[in-house]
């Protein structure tokens, strides 16, 4: 069964530092998002992906935050400079519609800064 | 944006017990409701979905129930096994935007 991948699983970075999580999103797919869970809460919503560009994004997502698909298959969530409060999982998700379509999720990022 | 609630936060119930997590949303446009269970440091998982032209659905021991007039929807799970131990999410969607998550309810089935 076709799944999102990521990586990295685990990544540790001292604040200030640049970090780039990788996101193989299921092939077929056309809509993709990044979502992010600090530690025993809720899912948040950071930004969707459509046809190249930003279709949406939350108040989280500000200019430290930056997304891109490199290439046709990987999408990547870039954080320039890390805070503290940014340690948290990051989830990578795909879905074939978009706003009434199953997500599929990856298995985490998890983004420890120090 | 859409505002999820959910509660309760936790819940423990006796094996073979049902349980009962209620959520409401705010925007009266979100047509899409997915619930999704998360195990312990695992990914979100749907396990069941329902869209605003559908009152009721259900699959084997999990129902879930949608009310619009009153924008609150639930999810029902009965003869609850060890298994179903774990945090569920409810979330809801309006077209074109993306899935806004409720907090999280923990649930544990005690044997």
């Amino acid at each position: 069964e076709p799944e999102v991948t990521q990586t990295p699983s685990h990544q540790v970075t001292q604040m200030g530092q640049e970090v780039i999580l990788r996101c193989v999103p299921i092939s077929n797919h056309l809509y993709f998002y990044w979502y992010r869970q600090i530690l025993g809460q809720k899912v948040e919503f950071l930004v969707s992906f459509y046809n190249n560009e930003i279709s949406e994004k939350s108040e989280i997502f500000d200019d430290q935050f930056s997304v891109e698909r490199p290439d046709g298959s990987n999408f990547t969530l870039k954080i320039r400079s890390t805070k503290l409060e940014d340690s948290a999982m990051y989830f990578c998700a795909s879905s074939e519609t978009r706003g009434d379509g199953e997500l599929f999720f990856g298995e985490g990022s998890r983004l420890t800064v120090l | 944006g859409e505002n999820v609630e959910q509660h309760p936060s936790t819940l423990s119930v006796q094996e073979g017990d049902s349980a009962v997590i209620k959520c409401t949303y705010s925007d009266s446009a979100s047509n899409y409701f997915p619930w999704y269970k998360q195990e312990l440091g695992k990914r979100p998982q749907l396990i069941i979905d329902i869209r605003s032209n559908v009152g009721e659905k259900k699959d084997q021991r999990i129902a879930v129930t949608l009310n619009k007039t009153a924008k609150h929807f639930s999810l029902h799970i009965t003869e609850t096994q060890p298994e179903d131990s774990a945090v569920y999410f409810c979330a809801a969607s309006s077209p074109g935007y993306a899935l806004n998550f409720g907090k999280g309810t923990s649930l544990l089935v005690t044997p």
